[in-house]
């Protein structure tokens, strides 16, 4: 268990639909990742927050992906609207300070699928 | 910016046997961490093992150990007794130690092993 809970596992939308993934870190963490994995581009970091603050989002594809963390155990990641090309994986991720080796301990991601 | 490069796409090992993954990675930096993680069919992202770029003792965990060798930018894994729940997609990752905006992985493009019983 690495203690991050995402929900819904599968998701199968139509296009042009609004998609919102969740993640629920355990607490502790300071640091929360939401990544994307396609075939065509591996793994890739989407947006990073730090203490609930979003720190990096220079991944987010555009403007139709959004992503808040409104407390520490919570986080949203929006598509509006969403697109065939949106399909994907996508993870969350939690995280301690950069300073140790500690590594980032992943939840079992949402498969999403935008018909 | 760091790369991360892992040059086989696709491995097999016999079952009992002793498989080596390799990864190579650029970087200008002189601290950083490395990092390996298995995902199985599941996609769960599995850490398996982690090395400081500081440490000369390459890092072990049972089964798995590294082969790091910082000059060369190497940073390979071997896996030892190899078992049929080792099968999975295995990637490389690297992540900075200096700290700011840098605190994201770059992973490599993965390794598929196959293990053959």
């Amino acid at each position: 268990d690495a203690g991050v809970i995402q929900s819904p596992r599968h998701e199968v939308t139509e296009m042009g639909q609004e998609v919102t993934l969740r993640c629920k870190p355990i607490s502790g963490h300071d640091y929360l990742f939401w990544y994307r994995q396609t075939m065509m581009r591996g793994l890739e970091l989407l947006i990073y927050f730090n203490n609930n603050v979003p720190i990096d989002d220079s991944g987010m594809p555009e403007d139709r992906f959004s992503a808040k963390m409104p407390n520490a155990s919570f986080s949203t990641l929006k598509i509006q609207p969403s697109e065939p090309r949106d399909s994907a994986v996508y993870f969350c991720a939690r995280g301690r300070q950069w300073t140790s080796s500690e590594p980032q301990y992943f939840g079992p991601g949402t498969r999403l699928l935008v018909l | 910016a760091q790369t991360v490069t892992q040059s086989q796409p696709e491995m097999s090992v016999q079952e009992a046997e002793t498989v080596t993954l390799s990864c190579t990675y650029d970087t200008s930096e002189s601290d950083y961490y490395l990092f390996w993680y298995k995902q199985p069919p599941s996609r769960q992202m599995i850490l398996v093992i982690r090395q400081e770029a500081y440490k000369q003792q390459n890092a072990t965990e049972n089964r798995f150990s590294v082969n790091f060798q910082k000059a060369a930018k190497s940073f390979s894994l071997k896996i030892s007794d190899s078992q049929l729940g080792d099968a999975a997609m295995y990637f490389c990752a690297y992540r900075s130690a200096s700290g700011g905006a840098t605190n994201k992985l770059i992973f490599g493009t993965g390794t598929l092993l196959a293990v053959q019983p």
